[in-house]
């Protein structure tokens, strides 16, 4: 089952903004919005935000999603160095009638 | 306390077969569709299957369709994934997951290795 694209891996600076991008298709991103969760090696995910922008509970609002066409992005703002984690989206999709993931994107805070 | 307690992982040899268990408290079981998702050593998350309340919606991966059953006993709280003719490229971290809008709630995981 083809799965979203996510960049493998963003640096950004300390304090600074991160916006990582996920694209799909109109059967999963473009239809029923993404999803975002952080994982932190050697856990398991945590839940960002769903269905585009809606933050998940207990989720700090330096982080917000948006979703244009086939593309949901995540931005993290005043980066910590707690922020350092890999990130996934994950979308329905529709025609497969399967949940599809990115690959994720390692973000590192420099 | 919400949380997702999975057990069962283990060392088996490829063909053979291993049933993972997911016991769910502090919400109602019934209530939510529930996943397996499995990450592979270094890899990246990957769905493979869905129940939703009364077994009524199920859904697999095509990597596991036909040889992965999910169910879910609501008496007991428990998810469970029956893994029947196992392959090396399921060696994994399986972890069980509550749907909320989404992936909410993850347990712990427990590993999977397949190997001769």
């Amino acid at each position: 089952q083809a799965g979203l694209a996510q960049p493998p891996s963003v640096s950004k600076d300390l304090r600074q903004t991160a916006t990582l991008t996920c694209t799909g298709n109109s059967n999963n991103v473009g239809n029923q919005g993404a999803a975002w969760l952080q994982q932190h090696r050697g856990h398991p995910p945590k839940l960002l935000s769903y269905r585009n922008n809606n933050r998940a509970s207990g989720i700090s609002e330096r982080f917000s999603a948006s979703r244009s066409g086939n593309t949901a992005s995540l931005t993290i703002s005043g980066l910590q160095p707690e922020d350092e984690a890999d990130y996934y989206c994950s979308a329905w999709d529709s025609s497969l009638s399967a949940w599809v993931f990115g690959g994720g994107t390692k973000l590192t805070v420099l | 306390q919400v949380q997702m307690v999975e057990s069962g992982g283990g060392v088996v040899q490829p063909g053979t077969s291993l049933r993972l268990s997911c016991v769910a408290s502090g919400f109602t079981f019934s209530n939510h569709g529930l996943h397996w998702v499995r990450q592979a050593p270094g890899g990246g998350l990957e769905w493979v299957a869905l129940t939703t309340p009364a077994g009524s919606y199920i859904h697999y991966a095509d990597s596991v369709k036909g040889r992965f059953t999910i169910s879910a006993d609501n008496s007991k709280n428990t998810l469970y994934l029956q893994m029947n003719s196992l392959r090396s490229e399921d060696t994994a971290v399986y972890y069980c997951a509550k749907e909320s809008e989404s992936f909410d709630i993850w347990g712990q995981g427990t590993m999977v290795t397949v190997s001769s």
